[in-house]
């Protein structure tokens, strides 16, 4: 079955730091992948997609490439903000209207 | 964008009382809705399924009396959780698609907290 690792946290850094959460994945056929974020005691946002091999999702900063050949879709963040500060979420697809498969989570503390 | 509005945001109850939790999309019809549940600091649970007219569908190990999921409408689901004890209690988040395709949009959440 589909299955998604992410790397455990919490991952603190300070302000202006660089961030990389990896994400791996295992799948039949070709999922679209995500990443979500959770800020403390609310539900998931979408934080970005990707649909296919090399495409690089982004939004407010934040990318993410599906590599098909090493299986993984690691976000990153080249200056992280406090306000950043949350859990984020690596998830993928099977197919349209199929059900989420979520990884383990990674919390995400960043420090001024 | 979509928008899934989750009712209520919090509630304490009773041990022994049900607790109704609604979840709506607001701007689009969803035929399928997702209700997922999440412990301290952990991830994300699928409990079921929710199909617009039709019977849920639960994850191994979900009680389905329990846990009771009413898909009424295409834009409402409701988890009714009966008799709940205080190990039911949780964050339960729901979730639909527009149109079947991805991706997912997430409601609030409500946190049970059973007494």
């Amino acid at each position: 079955g589909n299955s998604v690792t992410q790397m455990e946290g919490p991952v603190t850094l300070s302000e202006e730091a660089f961030l990389t959460i990896n994400c791996t994945y295992t799948a039949t056929g070709y999922p679209s992948l995500f990443w979500y974020v959770q800020y403390p005691g609310e539900g998931l946002q979408l934080l970005l997609k990707a649909t296919k091999a090399d495409d690089k999702g982004s939004n407010k900063g934040f990318e993410a490439t599906y590599r098909k050949e090493t299986t993984s879709f690691h976000l990153e963040k080249g200056s992280v903000q406090v306000s950043d500060s949350a859990v984020y979420f690596c998830a993928l697809s099977g197919a349209a209207g199929n059900k989420l498969t979520f990884g383990g989570g990674t919390r995400v503390l960043v420090k001024p | 964008g979509a928008v899934v509005s989750q009712h209520p945001s919090w509630v304490i109850c009773k041990s022994g009382t049900s607790v109704k939790i609604e979840c709506r999309s607001l701007d689009f019809q969803a035929t399928t809705m997702f209700w997922y549940r999440q412990f301290p600091k952990q991830s994300l649970m699928l409990m079921a399924t929710s199909n617009e007219g039709s019977k849920a569908t639960y994850e191994q190990g979900v009680e389905k009396d329990k846990f009771l999921i009413n898909h009424a409408s295409l834009t409402l689901s409701t988890l009714t959780v009966t008799s709940a004890h205080p190990e039911d209690s949780s964050f339960y988040i729901c979730s639909a698609r527009d149109m079947g395709e991805d991706p997912l949009h997430f409601g609030n959440g409500t946190r049970l907290t059973v007494t």
